[in-house]
């Protein structure tokens, strides 16, 4: 079965700017959750989705945010973007549950000048 | 934030197994031990998950102490190939959903 996409792959925004990015879980998954990883703060937890709502959030500003759609599908969005928000961002799918794996997506690389 | 650690980095030789141990000394009775691993620039690819129980399947063997204070991801036989930061993390749980808490990971050099 297709995995987790994410779409655009690559991305660059100037500062000021906001951004929306995609992600496509697999089919069936419920949960999707959205990571930043950066060189120097690594895999940062961003939120996670189930059923359209938001059920954790990690420590990130209110520039981020992000939305889940009825079919499982969900999109990030980063508002004022600052050149610190460069980074790749993933996003996971999973099933239901602590106890799923969750699946990665390539990831979209974002680099704001 | 990360409620696991582990070394920066490990070499191994091929064909050898691979040893990459983790600490979690604060887990909760409920929380599951996850670990991934990530190649250079692609997303991270889940191994093996446990909760108290040691576990094997076609990739690796988790072992986790009785306690479950650490545990072990065992490589039976290293490639080239499993050359990559390795994670070990917990499932957390939030308020009715849960979030990943990555740590830095072990980076494996594994090599000819």
């Amino acid at each position: 079965k297709a995995g987790v996409t994410q779409t655009p792959r690559y991305l660059i925004k100037t500062r000021g700017q906001q951004v929306t990015l995609s992600c496509s879980p697999i089919s069936g998954h419920r949960s999707v959750s959205w990571y930043q990883q950066t060189p120097g703060q690594g895999l940062q937890f961003l939120f996670e989705y189930f059923s359209e709502t938001q059920r954790n959030k990690g420590n990130f500003p209110g520039r981020f945010s992000g939305r889940q759609f009825s079919n499982s599908r969900s999109e990030m969005n980063v508002s004022t973007l600052e050149l610190g928000d460069s980074a790749l961002y993933l996003c996971a799918s999973s099933f239901y549950g602590v106890d799923t794996e969750a699946f990665f997506g390539q990831g979209t690389r974002l680099t704001v000048v | 934030d990360a409620k696991t650690t582990q070394p920066p980095s490990m070499d191994c030789a091929e064909g050898r197994a691979a040893n990459l141990p983790c600490n979690h000394s604060t887990i909760s009775g409920n929380e599951y031990v996850y670990w991934y691993r990530q190649i250079h620039s692609q997303g991270p690819q889940y191994i093996i998950h446990g909760l108290k129980n040691n576990e094997t399947n076609e990739m690796a063997s988790l072992i986790i102490t009785e306690d479950r204070k650490s545990s072990t991801l065992i490589l039976p036989h290293a490639t080239l190939r499993d050359t990559a930061v390795y994670y070990c993390i917990v499932r957390v749980d939030g308020t009715g959903g849960f979030k990943t808490i990555f740590g830095a990971g072990t980076r494996l050099f594994v090599k000819a």
